[in-house]
């Protein structure tokens, strides 16, 4: 069974631009979460999506947002994008909402220079 | 206040030694569930076990061994006989619906970089 695949792996933007992620599920899997790896703030929880709708957000502004598709796909976007934002972007999937395992893609390394 | 405290920032061991990595977590929840993920220099975090807070029994599969105790809200997972292989981040993770969380939220902490020298 393939893993959880996130598009693109590497990604440099400068500041104020924006950009979007990609995630592709597990297959079977409808729960989709995301996380920010940086060397300051360590792993942190973006936002949760099932069915479609968001069930769980975490501390982030407004301008990180995201979404999930009826075939579970999921993408983030970060608007006005500022130097802090500089991280690894984790995508996991999970078979059902909750806390049941999570399987975490390759994730994707955001520059923003 | 911090969910999960993983003291340990980094260890170093030599091959064949045991070692025990630390994990302490805090929640006024009942019913909540623990992990453990494995994060190699490729970056990919690896899943490796789950728990929840009404099963106390301690698990072992293979070489890896995991030791819950909630009197003293510790989640602790040894490596016997590590391997070079065995070189990674290891995080402790906790889900609950404590103080605004639900569960399907991970909170990590913040690691213990683990070197196994041949």
């Amino acid at each position: 069974k393939a893993g959880v695949t996130q598009t693109p792996r590497y990604l440099i933007k400068t500041r104020g631009q924006q950009v979007t992620l990609s995630c592709s599920p597990i297959s079977g899997h409808r729960s989709v979460s995301w996380y920010q790896q940086t060397p300051g703030q360590g792993l942190q929880f973006l936002f949760e999506y099932f069915s479609e709708t968001q069930r769980n957000k975490g501390n982030f502004p407004g301008r990180f947002s995201g979404r999930q598709f009826s075939n579970s796909r999921s993408e983030m976007n970060v608007s006005t994008l500022e130097l802090g934002d500089s991280a690894l972007y984790l995508c996991a999937s999970s078979f059902r909402q909750g806390a049941y395992e999570q399987y975490f893609g390759p994730g994707t390394r955001l520059t923003v220079t | 206040a911090q969910k999960v405290t993983q003291a340990q920032t980094e260890i170093s061991v030599v091959e064949k030694e045991d070692v025990t990595l630390d994990c302490v977590y805090e929640t006024r929840d009942t019913t909540y569930y623990l992990f453990w993920y494995k994060q190699p220099p490729s970056g990919e975090l690896v899943f490796l076990i789950r728990r929840n807070s009404f099963d106390e029994q301690n698990e072992i599969s293979g070489r890896y061994s995991w030791n819950f105790q909630k009197s003293t809200s510790s989640f602790n997972f040894t490596i016997t006989a590590s391997q070079v292989v065995d070189s990674a981040v290891y995080f402790c993770a906790l889900s609950d619906n404590d103080r605004g969380s639900t569960l399907g939220r991970l909170y990590f902490g913040r690691g213990t970089q683990l070197t196994v020298w041949p």
